[in-house]
């Protein structure tokens, strides 16, 4: 398997635009999670689905920020309009089914990381 | 007060030394989680606990569900395991998400 795939690997806009940050989860995976790190912060859980349903969005910064999973294979964050305070890396992550299997030692409630979206709005 | 605090900050290590990087947790937990994230910025799963200790090659994890206190600990230390390490738990009743401590930035000069 690839793995968590995200794209772009980088976006760099300008404030006010419209920033789509995508992700593709690890198949059979049925937990998708939308992180934002930064170096004052660090990393901050924004929303979670379960089942293409989203379970927690609490950790979402403001209305600007709009997340979607219209199917297994796919979830989209939306930004819009961007700003300046918005830069930072953006991951996601699967995890599979509790009933799952796992390596010995990593459990089946391990989350699998894709490489982070770098946003930098100007 | 963070729920996840992680000590220390930044360690530098000679290569060789035994290293130790420690977390609390204020919340209940049904699992706690440690983590690398490499200069590259990828993250990686080490260690999934619940309970007593896990081993992984020169990577030992403990923890102390009673203190809420974990200790992660690399044994014969490379270069290569310069890194960040983050220390995370998933609160209890929660279907999975993390909460998670600032890192550790290690440091291992050859």
């Amino acid at each position: 398997d690839a793995g968590v795939i995200q794209s772009p690997r980088h976006e760099v806009t300008e404030m006010g635009q419209e920033v789509t940050l995508r992700c593709k989860p690890i198949s059979g995976h049925d937990y998708l999670f939308w992180y934002r790190q930064t170096m004052m912060r660090g990393l901050e859980l924004l929303i979670y689905f379960n089942n293409n349903v989203p379970i927690d969005d609490s950790g979402m910064p403001e209305d600007r920020f709009s997340a979607k999973m219209p199917n297994a294979s796919f979830s989209t964050l939306k930004i819009q309009p961007s700003e300046p305070r918005d830069s930072a890396v953006y991951f996601c992550a699967s995890r599979q089914r509790r009933t799952g299997t796992g390596k010995v030692y990593v459990g089946k409630d391990t989350q699998y990381f894709g490489p982070g979206t770098r946003l930098t709005v100007l | 007060k963070n729920e996840v605090e992680q000590s220390p900050q930044n360690l530098t290590a000679q290569e060789g030394e035994f290293i130790t990087i420690n977390c609390s947790y204020s919340v209940g937990i049904s699992a706690l989680h440690w983590l690398q994230q490499h200069p590259g910025g990828g993250i990686v799963s080490l260690f999934m606990l619940s309970s007593g200790k896990k081993k992984h090659g020169r990577l030992i994890a403990t923890i102390n569900i009673q203190e809420k206190h974990s200790s992660l600990h690399i044994t014969a230390s490379h270069p290569r395991d310069s890194a960040v390490y983050i220390c995370a738990v998933t609160p209890r009743g929660s279907q999975g998400n993390l909460i998670f401590g600032k890192g550790t930035k290690l440091s291992v000069k050859p």
